[in-house]
């Protein structure tokens, strides 16, 4: 079946550094992917996402490209902020599916 | 808007007593969602319903029941609380296509003793 892995954390970065945060999937077909943020205490919120192949997915210094290819869909922010800390979610909704399938999370701390 | 809501925010529950999360949405959505979250696991699907008057399992449905009272309205209910459904529940809900965004609840935190 359809499944979503990223990777282990916690990542642990300085403000302004750059993230990646890997997201690889299995699917039939062409799913929608998607990146949710869930900060302390909070429910998850879309950060991003890419519905077709070589979309990229942007919102809040947030990007990500849907490549086909390698079935990836990793999240990229340039300079990090103390106020990106959070956890972030990779996702997939298959051709034929209603519901979102979730990768584990990752943990992000970010400090100053 | 309020989006979707879910109450209550937190429950304590003895071992074997029953209680209904209740969960709402004003967005006129058709699909909505029931998730548990756990340590290290991510989210995963107990029930969704696709429709009004539809409801179907998802990967992990064993204890609860669900309703789809009506299209705002979907509760999940537990008959009899275990430990292992100590957990955080989300809400969710999506107008349709598979590009869609969901929508999340706050969640409802449950401990069952």
């Amino acid at each position: 079946g359809d499944s979503v892995t990223q990777m282990e954390g916690p990542v642990t970065l300085s403000e302004e550094a750059f993230l990646t945060i890997n997201c690889t999937y299995t699917a039939t077909g062409y799913p929608s992917l998607f990146w949710y943020v869930q900060y302390p205490g909070e429910g998850l919120q879309l950060l991003l996402k890419a519905t077709k192949a070589d979309d990229k997915g942007s919102n809040k210094g947030f990007e990500a490209t849907y490549r086909k290819e390698t079935t990836s869909f990793h999240l990229e922010k340039g300079s990090v902020q103390v106020s990106d800390s959070a956890v972030y979610f990779c996702a997939l909704r298959g051709q034929a599916g209603t519901a979102l399938i979730f990768g584990k999370g990752t943990t992000l701390s970010v400090s100053s | 808007n309020a989006g979707v809501t879910q109450t209550p925010k937190f429950q304590v529950l003895k071992t074997g007593q029953s209680m209904t999360l209740q969960c709402a949405q004003d967005m006129n959505h058709n699909s909505m969602y029931w998730y548990r979250q756990d340590p290290g696991m991510g989210l995963r699907l107990i029930y969704y319903s696709a429709s009004e008057g539809t409801t179907d399992k998802g990967e992990v449905p064993n204890g609860y029941n669900v309703s789809r009272l009506n299209k705002r309205e979907f509760s999940l209910r537990l008959e009899s609380a275990a430990p292992s459904q100590t957990s955080v529940y989300f809400c969710a809900s999506r107008s349709g296509g598979t590009g869609e965004t969901q929508y999340f609840g706050p969640g409802t935190r449950l401990l069952v003793l």
